[in-house]
């Protein structure tokens, strides 16, 4: 089946730092990946939808400059936390979706990245 | 908003079967019904969807009423790995899914 992986599963930072987080399609390519974050004892909140060689559409109240996307290929978006901060600290989720042969294809999620910023 | 309405909690016993219902009555007719769950910790994981047909995998059956207001996704034998948070979701035209709180369920040996 179709295998999304995240990476790092988890990750420690001083506030004021960067981090980036990679999510990878490994049998399958994927136009179109979706990163979502999660706090404690939610339900996961779309940020951004990752569009290979474009821009990446933000939802409203993300901020474009603090959550920074790159999909650069077919297998590959990445999402840097810029100038991290206490309250980033969060779990954070790719998903991509598989080409379908025929309908709507499910999405397929990475494991996650917990982040927390010291 | 998530568009789909779920009891917060379910209890099941171990090899029972688990109905698990999902309103979503302000459906359009090019929505889909996504079923995923998650374990603590973890990325949600696909478990069905479909349009308008029942539909059936290897982990479950989805059963969607006939004016496609509702749906249900039914386990058909329980076990303590199906606990985790089940998610109902209606992926629209512009295919992005929106979670809403889903459902608790424990599962008791």
């Amino acid at each position: 089946g179709a295998v999304v992986s995240q990476h790092p599963s988890w990750v420690i930072c001083k506030s004021g730092t960067s981090v980036k987080i990679e999510c990878r399609s490994l049998d399958f390519q994927a136009t179109t990946m979706f990163w979502y974050r999660q706090f404690p004892k939610q339900s996961l909140m779309l940020m951004a939808t990752s569009n290979e060689g474009s821009k990446a559409t933000y939802e409203q109240g993300v901020e474009k400059d603090k959550f920074l996307i790159n999909h650069a290929s077919l297998t590959l978006s990445t999402l840097t936390v810029t100038s991290a901060h206490p309250e980033d600290s969060s779990f954070y989720i790719c998903s991509a979706r598989a080409p379908a042969t025929g309908g709507r294809s499910p999405l397929h999620f990475g494991n996650g990245t917990r982040l927390t910023v010291t | 908003d998530a568009k789909t309405t779920q009891p917060n909690s379910m209890e099941s016993n171990e090899e029972e079967p688990v109905h698990l219902p999902c309103n979503h009555s302000t459906i359009s007719g090019t929505d889909y019904i996504h079923w995923y769950r998650q374990l603590p910790s973890q990325g949600p994981e696909y478990v069905i969807h479909g349009l308008t047909s029942n539909v059936n995998n290897r982990m479950a059956s989805l059963a969607i009423a006939e004016d496609r207001k509702s749906s249900t996704l039914i386990l058909h034998r329980a076990t303590l790995r199906d606990a985790a948070v089940y998610y109902c979701i209606r992926e629209g035209s512009n295919y992005k899914l929106t979670f809403g709180k889903g459902t608790l369920l424990t599962v008791n040996p």
